[in-house]
């Protein structure tokens, strides 16, 4: 079975300074994808940015981007020129390609409380 | 924004009511997912569906039901509520062809409370 760890429980940041939050994964597949999604209080749980774990270079979603090492089966988020508005629990996620009919809901980490210090 | 929908928004009921919450999406995804999100945020996949008249348990043993009948609707009932349920559910949606590869999208979440 999957696991996802995420080893932060919680984070704190300046206003415009920059955090990463860290992942590692345990998995015996070679392809798969992985996430991080966004959840702010009392809202909707949103994607941040994914990666396909067949392609090597990193995710980048404006101010996100990922460092994808596969072969540590790590995947840690960085955001840069961090605002008020990115205060949330951040959830790192892992899917397996699965055949038509299979399982393939995510597995996700425990996630990383993120607070930005005005 | 998402269009999945989830009511209602919070739910305090009494031990051994039946209870069903909703989830409807409206972007014809054929895929449909209910997680568990406990106290301390972890999430656990508890039921899914690949369409209609598809649904499979996931990988937290839950005691509450689902059913789909219709594409964009995808309800959770619990028979008889107990504080143990006492969490809160997400709903979730995504697309469905051979080898997918999109991102799942969330509902705004139930909390529930049972006392």
């Amino acid at each position: 079975a999957q696991t996802v760890t995420q080893s932060q429980p919680e984070m704190s940041v300046q206003e415009a300074e920059t955090v990463t939050l860290s992942c590692t994964y345990d998995t015996s597949e070679s392809d798969y994808y992985l996430f991080w999604y966004k959840q702010p209080p009392s809202r909707q749980m949103i994607l941040v940015i994914r990666q396909e774990a067949y392609k090597q270079q990193n995710a980048t979603e404006n101010r996100f981007s990922v460092n994808f090492q596969k072969a540590a089966k790590s995947f840690s988020l960085k955001i840069s020129d961090s605002q008020l508005g990115d205060a949330a629990m951040y959830f790192c996620a892992y899917r397996k390609l699965e055949p038509l009919g299979g399982a393939d809901g995510l597995t996700f980490g425990k996630g990383t409380h993120l607070i930005i210090q005005p | 924004e998402a269009d999945i929908y989830q009511t209602p928004r919070y739910l305090v009921i009494g031990t051994g009511k039946k209870i069903t919450l909703e989830c409807s999406q409206t972007m014809g995804h054929d895929k449909m997912y209910w997680y568990q999100q406990d106290p301390g945020m972890e999430l656990h996949l508890i039921h899914y569906s690949y369409g209609v008249n598809s649904t499979e348990k996931g990988d937290l043993s839950s005691e509450s039901t689902v059913s789909r009948i219709r594409t964009e609707h995808f309800p959770l009932t619990l028979e008889s509520a107990r504080p143990s349920h006492t969490s809160q559910y997400l709903c979730a949606s995504s697309e469905f062809f051979e080898g997918a590869r999109t991102e799942a999208f969330f509902g705004q979440g139930t909390r529930l409370t049972v006392v």
